[in-house]
């Protein structure tokens, strides 16, 4: 089975840095993805990491440690606009289905 | 333009009546997906087609089926609908297996009355 842990919420100042963690545990990993999703929307993708490290796409950054079951999500530059949830969730080897985790909630105030 | 679209985008039915949601794709993916979110949860796998394989999650419940007439096409049978089953309901779609990246639809937030 398959096991994800995130804070449910977060709050963060506009202009700063935020980190959201996320910890799994599951047999046969094959990949962590980050998803966000604004309120009564579908969940877009943001990331993707299968291998351990730090993958940089502008203002958003993904890092992962396999060996941990730990993957962080990190914010720079907050707006306003990235008041979302934030999914972690994962893929087993050979499916092709993912696992959601429950969710971050962050509220960016000014 | 829209590449995963799902109709409609609020439904409403009752208590045992039964309805279905549909979602067309002009991605020409393989892979399509219908996942089910209630309030503050996470998007829960029900199903999904690797071309017209269907695959079945084993806790999902017998009162939800699928159809997946072409490539395009994919739909949400539920035969007799709970109050429970009151949900955001996902279409995604994948080019393939193994292709990371899964695309959503807007959802349709189903009612049940």
């Amino acid at each position: 089975g398959q096991n994800i842990d995130q804070p449910t919420e977060m709050t963060a100042t506009e202009g700063a840095i935020v980190q959201i963690n996320c910890t799994y545990q599951t047999s046969g990993f094959n990949g962590l993805f980050w998803y966000q999703q604004h309120a009564g929307e579908a969940p877009t993708f943001l990331s993707y990491n299968v291998l351990d490290g730090l993958e940089e796409k502008g203002r958003f950054s993904s890092f992962l440690s396999r060996s941990k079951g730990y993957s962080y999500l990190l914010l720079k530059e907050l707006q306003m606009k990235d008041s979302a949830s934030y999914l972690c969730a994962v893929r087993q080897t050979g499916a092709n289905n993912l696992f959601f985790g429950t969710g971050t909630r962050l509220t960016v105030i000014p | 333009d829209a590449m995963v679209i799902q109709n409609p985008r609020y439904q409403v039915t009752q208590f045992g009546k039964p309805v279905t949601l549909s979602c067309s794709q002009t991605l020409n993916h393989n892979v399509m997906y219908w996942y089910q979110q209630k309030s503050s949860q996470a998007p829960k796998l029900l199903f999904h087609y690797y071309d017209k394989d269907f695959n079945n999650e084993a806790d999902t419940p017998d009162n939800f089926q699928s159809r997946r007439p072409n490539t395009s096409f994919c739909f949400l049978d539920i035969r007799s609908p709970g109050l429970g089953d009151a949900a955001m309901y996902l279409c995604a779609t994948s080019r393939d297996r193994g292709t990371h990246e899964q695309y959503f639809g807007p959802g349709t937030r189903l009612t049940v009355t």
